[in-house]
Order: structure tokens, then sequence, then C-alpha cells
């Protein structure tokens, strides 16, 4: 079954213990991504991949890190975590990287708390 | 980046058809209309895309105007399943200059019985 998984689906960790959300895809696709995502303000994306080892920031990308080594796996480290991200998480996946064809494949998400 | 505009929430009734309009006055040649609906605690979903006049599939229809200022998602005999979020996305991710993805706030619609 083609999907996108996160895990862990659930984590509640403190402040500063660094932590890592994996993500894989099992489409063979280039473009990955990285969302947050909190009461009132939509998605936000924190960082993307077009491919293998080419990864940019996207539009909150302070307090995060990604690698992009394989082309399946696309990880969301937090060195330090703090409280403000606390969030809900979610990885994306697309085949395309023009706009003919713009659909992402989401993950199930992952609910961060930070205390 | 093309920034978009939709309305907050909306409500409807179950049988009706349900038209949410999106505002994008910055749109730019390359840029394609896509719209996603998400269900609480669960990922975004594709549902339909464009790029102008109008689109159809399964589920919905998208309709165009040639200025492409502006999009219509139209859901047909919408149930009370369809209470969902709904969100406009404008972009075209295939643009060295423009690989960010910017989401607005959607549109929260409910479905009544």
């Amino acid at each position: 079954e083609a999907q996108v998984t996160q895990n862990p689906r659930y984590l509640i960790t403190v402040t500063g213990k660094k932590l890592t959300v994996t993500c894989s895809q099992n489409m063979n696709h280039e473009y990955m991504s990285w969302y947050r995502q909190d009461p009132g303000l939509g998605l936000r994306q924190i960082y993307y991949s077009m491919n293998v080892e080419v990864t940019d920031k996207g539009d909150v990308p302070e307090g995060y890190k990604v690698s992009r080594k394989e082309k399946r796996n696309f990880p969301l480290i937090l060195e330090s975590p703090s409280p403000n991200q606390t969030s809900l998480y979610f990885c994306a996946s697309s085949s395309e990287t023009s706009g003919a064809s713009y659909e992402q494949y989401f993950g199930p998400g992952t609910r961060l708390t930070v205390t | 980046l093309a920034k978009t505009t939709q309305p907050i929430s909306m409500d409807s009734y179950e049988g009706q058809e349900v038209n949410i309009t999106c505002s994008h006055n910055n749109i730019a040649t390359n840029d394609y209309i896509t719209w996603y609906q998400q269900f609480p605690s669960q990922g975004p979903r594709f549902i339909i895309q464009g790029y102008k006049t109008k689109v159809t599939n399964e589920v919905a229809s998208l309709f165009i105007p040639a200025d492409r200022k502006s999009s219509t998602l139209s859901l047909p005999r919408v149930s009370l399943s369809d209470t969902a979020v709904y969100y406009c996305l404008v972009g075209d991710i295939g643009s060295p200059s423009n690989y960010q993805l910017i989401w607005g706030a959607g549109t929260k619609l409910i479905i009544k019985p």
C-alpha cells in the first residue's frame, strides 16, 4: 500500500531533550516536506527536500533540522525542543516537482508536547 | 508567492451543493490551484487541481475564471462526512524560485442534517 509513515505518532518530552521524528514513504517520491499545524494557523512548512541531499527552509525553520540521505526517508530533528514547538507535525511527499502535479501525500501526523 | 484568502467557516445541509471560493490576486502564470480536505487529527487529502476554466473529478469540481484571481471549489450533494477543513493552495513547486509552499488557514465546512 502506498503510504507515508511517521513515528512516533505521539510524543511527550521535556525542554532541551533532543528528539527525532521519522518519516518514510514507499512511493519513490522526489519531493518531501515537513509541516506543523497549530490551532487557527493552518499548515506551515518547516523544511522541504526536492531530492536526496537537497533540502531547503520553509516558512518556519527555526529550531528544526532535517536530512535527506535516502530518497524514502526525511527525518525531522529537534536538537533542543522548547514548549513553543508543541504542535501537530505532518510529513508529506509528492511524485512531481512541477505544478502540473501538485498532489501531496500526507502522513498520519505526530502530536508532540514539550513540557 | 501567491497568497490565498478563504472564508473562515461555512455551514450547509446534507444534499446541498456547497461552493467555497478562494481569492488569489497575485497568482503567477505558472501557478496551479489545488484544494485539499482535512479531517480532525488527520493529514490533508488531495481533492482537485486545476489551471484554468473547469476541472471535474468524482468528488468535486473546480471553477477558475479567465483572470485566475479566484477559484471556486464545488462539492455536489454534500453529506455529513464532508464536514472538514478545506484548503486552497496556489503555487508551482517546479519553479526554482517558488519551492516554498504557503497554506492559508482554510475554510471549516460544517454540514448539518
